[in-house]
């Protein structure tokens, strides 16, 4: 089975453009979640999705951020406008929670810089 | 509130020599311990985890880690590392019922030839 899947792998945009990350994830997996990785800190939460009802978005940095699952097989991450302290890794990841074990399946994740 | 502290960020080691990777976490409920691994350019995998039972949990290669709720540890070690262990660890918790998976802020684990 194909693993959670990410595009673009790398994005270099400039200041003010909006930008557009997908995510497919693993499927039957019932819970999708969106992270921010950067040196400075680390591995974020910024929202995640169960049966593609968003959950909990309190890690969404502002209003500039908003996520979509319209599906079962598809989410998006969108910034609008970017900024450069955007710039970041973005990884998705998804899960099957009928044990509720938490294992988390990652995408290679989507590599933004905001000039 | 659930969260994670990884106080090594970088952690040399030459090969063949142990390491331990130390976590600590806090939760006021029960808890499932998670280690995933991060190599160059990749996503993050599941190295090994701890739902309950035996307090000794191993991977496949080798690592293995202690959940001791007393000291609220899950440190994670290797007796004899090799040069494809260089990655960076990160160390997760998971409290029981609530979906959130809250992780450290990681340690890089570098193996000296």
């Amino acid at each position: 089975d194909a693993g959670v899947i990410q595009s673009p792998r790398h994005e270099v945009t400039e200041m003010g453009q909006e930008v557009t990350l997908r995510c497919k994830p693993i499927s039957g997996h019932d819970y999708l979640f969106w992270y921010r990785q950067t040196m400075m800190r680390g591995l974020e939460l910024l929202i995640y999705f169960n049966n593609n009802v968003p959950i909990d978005d309190s890690g969404m940095p502002e209003d500039r951020f908003s996520a979509k699952m319209p599906n079962a097989s598809f989410s998006t991450l969108k910034i609008q406008p970017s900024e450069p302290r955007d710039s970041a890794v973005y990884f998705c990841a998804s899960s099957l929670m009928d044990l509720n074990t938490g294992e988390l399946f990652f995408g290679e994740g989507s590599r933004l810089t905001v000039l | 509130a659930q969260s994670v502290t990884q106080l090594d960020s970088q952690v040399p080691v030459f090969e063949e020599a142990p390491v331990e990777l130390r976590c600590n976490y806090s939760s006021s409920v029960s808890v499932y311990l998670f280690w995933y691994v991060q190599y160059p350019n990749q996503g993050l995998q599941l190295l090994l985890k701890y739902l309950s039972g035996s307090t000794l949990v191993e991977s496949i290669n080798g690592f293995e880690a202690e959940f001791n709720k007393s000291q609220t540890s899950f440190h994670l070690r290797k007796p004899s590392v090799h040069i494809s262990d260089t990655a960076e660890y990160f160390c997760a918790v998971k409290s029981g019922g609530y979906q959130k998976v809250t992780f450290g802020t990681g340690t890089k684990l570098q193996v000296i030839p």
